[in-house]
């Protein structure tokens, strides 16, 4: 049973337009959710995060939202540069320990200039 | 600040022998824990190490085993090794401080191969 389900595989959008990444989770336990990056040969990067007490962070182009009662958050990448592309992790903890964290299966971004 | 490294960056193994995967973690990190993603998954958490003893454990048998040293770098120990262990071993180090853990950072992974 997948506790934390990205359904969209891939994603494609223009450069300057709005991607939005969604993520959904099962287990209500969670109350720390984070966004990595991963490129080809790298590791995951940090990319934001949002404690359950909030529903909404934003860092310049990035912005998660997350829909407690839904058990829903989604990633707005804007305005989506070509360097975006890259595989995007969502990731789930309780917010004392955010090194075990629980992965979905990413999805592959891709921004066509 | 040095980031977290790890080696080697490729492995080839036969089925039933071991291995030993090594991680140093980033300056200032206590924790470290051990990834593994298989093709076209996301990473799956094995186990987290702090102060040299396991701190949580996933849903991997015994033959994965680990250690962490004084200066906070860990190893990743895979006894008889089976087809399904190949797949990218991630380390990811964080900060923690009484009893909250922090973000984590991410080393590039060593890929394994078992035939």
């Amino acid at each position: 049973d997948q506790q934390v389900k990205q359904n969209s595989p891939s994603l494609s959008v223009q450069e300057g337009r709005i991607s939005i990444l969604n993520c959904d989770y099962t287990n209500s336990m969670f109350d720390y959710f984070l966004w990595y990056k991963k490129y080809p040969a790298e590791g995951p990067t940090f990319l934001i995060s949002i404690s359950s007490i909030k529903d909404k962070n934003e860092d310049g182009r990035f912005t998660v939202f997350l829909n407690k009662s839904a058990k829903h958050l989604s990633l707005h990448i804007v305005p989506s540069q070509p360097g975006d592309s890259a595989v995007y992790f969502c990731a789930a903890s309780a917010r004392t320990n955010a090194g075990k964290s629980t992965f979905g299966d990413g999805t592959t971004l891709t921004v066509k200039p | 600040e040095t980031g977290v490294t790890q080696s080697p960056t490729h492995l080839i193994k036969t089925r039933g022998q071991q291995v030993t995967l090594r991680c140093s973690s980033q300056s200032g990190h206590n924790t470290v824990s051990w990834y593994q993603q298989a093709l076209g998954q996301g990473p799956q958490f094995i186990f987290q190490y702090y102060r040299e003893e396991e701190n949580g454990r996933g849903n991997f048998p015994p033959r994965f085993s680990g250690l962490q040293f004084p200066n906070y770098s860990s190893e990743l120990n895979v006894n008889a090794l089976e087809l399904d262990d190949s797949a990218l071993y991630l380390c990811a180090s964080s900060l923690r401080i009484t009893e909250v853990t922090d973000t984590q950072y991410f080393g590039p992974g060593t890929r394994l191969t078992v035939l």
